[in-house]
């Protein structure tokens, strides 16, 4: 596998349910993120994790739980969501956080709440 | 605030050239993103600009003005896989970056 791969691709879930998202780069980048990108609306920066630790959380709802076990994987942990948080999930990684790096995204997990 | 607009939605013919406009209001500059996302596709880098001018890749060409707070993305020769959308964002002061919602690009042949 190259770049960044995200697991599962479509998933859906009632409110109750707990699941996780997986995101996995394969470019030995130092920095990983999280978006929500909901139609029409720009892309939300969620979470930052730069070296395993996290460096940024933009107000983002309690249950949405992020976890950076290495640098190379990334979950979003999901539990009790509400039909609004349905959108598509990006991971995305970079070489550092910041400076003039580019971030390379996975495909996304398209999630439905139901 | 910050901002960035860019048009909703374009439409142009195969074989011919199209601009999508990006014009941003943010709290510093550290550079200017273009990038390509094909519907249920990870968005793909295509460009970075952090000086004026012009930058050409191949048939993608992106400009950027930072006095104005201005930046387009010229495409040539347009391709049926063109179809996409653009993603425009900029890096804040804070190296943070914030992205526009995206220009929908619809080819005809």
């Amino acid at each position: 596998e190259t770049g960044v791969t995200q697991t599962p691709r479509h998933l859906v879930m009632g409110m109750t349910n707990k699941k996780s998202l997986k995101c996995e780069q394969h470019l030995g980048h130092n920095a990983m993120y999280w978006y929500k990108q909901s139609a029409k609306k720009p892309l939300e920066l969620m979470f930052v994790y730069s070296l395993e630790e996290r460096v940024e959380n933009n107000s983002v709802p309690s249950r949405f739980s992020p976890e950076c076990p290495n640098s190379s994987h990334l979950f979003l942990h999901l539990h009790t969501l509400q039909p609004e948080d349905s959108a598509l999930y990006l991971c995305a990684s970079s070489q550092e956080r910041g400076g003039a790096d580019t971030q390379y995204f996975g495909p996304g997990t398209r999630l439905t709440v139901l | 605030g910050q901002n960035i607009d860019q048009p909703t939605e374009m439409t142009a013919t195969e074989g011919a050239i199209v601009q999508i406009n990006c014009t941003y209001q943010t709290s510093g500059f550290n550079g200017l993103f273009w990038y390509q996302q094909h519907a249920g596709e990870a968005p793909t880098f295509l460009s970075y600009n952090v000086l004026d001018g012009l930058e050409e890749k191949g048939r993608f060409s992106s400009f950027l003005s930072r006095s104005k707070g201005y930046s387009y993305l010229l495409l040539k020769e347009l391709q049926m896989k063109d179809s996409a959308s653009y993603l425009c964002a900029v890096r804040d002061s804070n190296y943070q970056l914030i992205w526009g919602a995206g220009t929908k690009l619809i080819i005809k042949p």
